[in-house]
């Protein structure tokens, strides 16, 4: 079974430049992350869809940040203007979402590493 | 609202010794937890998982943990460490919030060392 699929692996933008990302989850799994992970920190959630709908999109700098997940299964994540500040690893995951008071687990992909200069 | 605080940045061991790397969690709900290990350069990958089943959780690579409701802890800990794993260890909860969605929450991840 394919995990997690993301593109590109590594990406090298100068400031105030547009960046995109593409994730392509585990089939079937309805629910999709992004998370960005800073040098020597935890991942921190950007935005979580259930299907094609964005369910909690509060850690997301809407002013330069935008997302997709048109017909519920790849999504796009999309920064611009990108600033230095954006240097990260983002990473992307699927689960099968959560029943009653269980959460299922998340399947990362290997994460997009993203340097602004 | 829900929290994770791994106490440890940073826990050396020499092989064959055993590993103890603590996790401490609140929640208003009843949660779910997981650690994750992330080697250098590589994805995260699932360790093992306690989603309100047996209170005493087998992963891969011998590691195990125990939830326990009186302390909030879901410590993870493996008889005798190995070199390769050496990696970075995240601890996460999982839980239903107030307003009716869930949240995951990452601890900030502890180093683990282990000498030769």
């Amino acid at each position: 079974e394919a995990g997690v699929v993301q593109s590109p692996r590594y990406k090298i933008i100068e400031k105030k430049q547009p960046v995109a990302f593409w994730c392509n989850p585990i089939s079937g799994h309805n629910t999709l992350y992004w998370y960005r992970q800073n040098l020597g920190q935890g991942p921190e959630l950007l935005i979580r869809y259930e299907n094609e709908e964005a369910v909690d999109d509060s850690q997301l700098p809407k002013d330069r940040f935008s997302a997709e997940r048109l017909k519920g299964v790849d999504s796009t994540l999309k920064i611009q203007p990108a600033e230095l500040g954006d240097s990260a690893v983002y990473l992307c995951a699927s689960s099968s979402g959560t029943s009653g008071t269980i959460s299922y687990e998340q399947y990362f992909g290997p994460g997009t590493r993203l340097t602004v200069t | 609202a829900q929290s994770v605080t791994q106490l440890d940045s940073h826990v050396s061991v020499s092989e064959g010794t055993p590993v103890l790397l603590r996790c401490n969690y609140s929640s208003s709900y009843s949660p779910s937890l997981f650690w994750y290990v992330q080697h250098p350069n590589k994805g995260l990958q699932l360790l093992l998982k306690y989603t309100s089943a047996a209170t005493l959780v087998k992963g891969i690579n011998g590691f195990e943990a125990e939830f326990k409701k009186s302390e909030t802890s879901f410590h993870l800990t493996k008889p005798s460490a190995h070199m390769s794993d050496a990696a970075e260890y995240f601890c996460v909860v999982s839980a239903a919030e107030d307003t009716g969605g869930f949240k995951t929450i990452f601890g900030a991840g502890t180093r683990l060392f282990v000498k030769a």
